[in-house]
């Protein structure tokens, strides 16, 4: 598709539990950022991934939160051993270099 | 300590009028601003870009200007319309070592009444 893809659109899942959400990125661009959004609040911002260089990860809230980028394409971001206060909304976002970022509509995760 | 202050109570206005948001940062010296519309339930969407050399910027109805003394950039919408609703942020671009990284204001909400 021409937008940046993210899925599961919306995951529920019991506290303890790890999950994956995905994100595409529009091809070509080789910045790829994810930010946690809870309702009505700001922008967090966990990690960025640009080119080959080392990710930025410190915004990352623990260690049971990580993310991958294969291929300098699809990213993975995973929640090991969900709490309840990982609920939010995971916004990923995609940009050529420094340009201006196109955002996916987001992974709603719910934790029970 | 480094901040970025974006009205934080809800902007009600008159359809027709002119909307003015408004960005304010402390301590950072941005490469350039950029503005974002989210609506509820969706991803940010990126408006406009104004760079630290430019004053003003315009596409269609939106303005935005940058001032880069007074450390803010108001962000205009002439001839407002119901359907400009939407929460509106901004983001500062800054240079960090050799990336470049984004600060983001909490977001303004805007309503336009019909």
């Amino acid at each position: 598709g021409a937008g940046v893809s993210q899925s599961p659109s919306n995951k529920v899942t019991e506290k303890g539990k790890d999950v994956e959400l995905r994100c595409d990125p529009i091809s070509g661009h080789t910045a790829l950022y994810w930010y946690r959004q809870s309702l009505g609040q700001g922008l967090e911002f966990l990690i960025y991934f640009q080119g080959n260089s080392a990710p930025d990860k410190s915004g990352l809230p623990s260690d049971r939160f990580s993310a991958e980028r294969t291929g300098g394409s699809v990213s993975t971001l995973t929640i090991q051993r969900t709490q309840q206060e990982d609920s939010a909304v995971y916004l990923c976002a995609s940009s050529f270099g420094a340009g201006e970022l196109f955002f996916g509509e987001g992974s709603r995760l719910t934790v029970l | 300590s480094q901040k970025i202050e974006q009205n934080s109570e809800a902007l009600n206005i008159q359809e027709g009028k002119t909307a003015t948001l408004t960005c304010n940062y402390t301590n950072y010296s941005p490469a350039y601003l950029q503005w974002y519309r989210q609506d509820p339930g969706r991803g940010p969407v990126f408006l406009l870009l104004i760079r630290e050399n430019e004053k003003e910027k315009r596409k269609e109805r939106l303005k935005v200007t940058f001032d880069t003394t007074l450390k803010q950039s108001l962000f205009h919408i002439t001839a407002s319309q119901p359907a400009d609703s939407a929460t509106y942020l901004c983001a500062l671009v800054v240079n960090a070592g050799n990336n470049r990284k984004l600060i983001w204001g909490l977001g303004t909400s805007l309503a336009v009444n019909p």
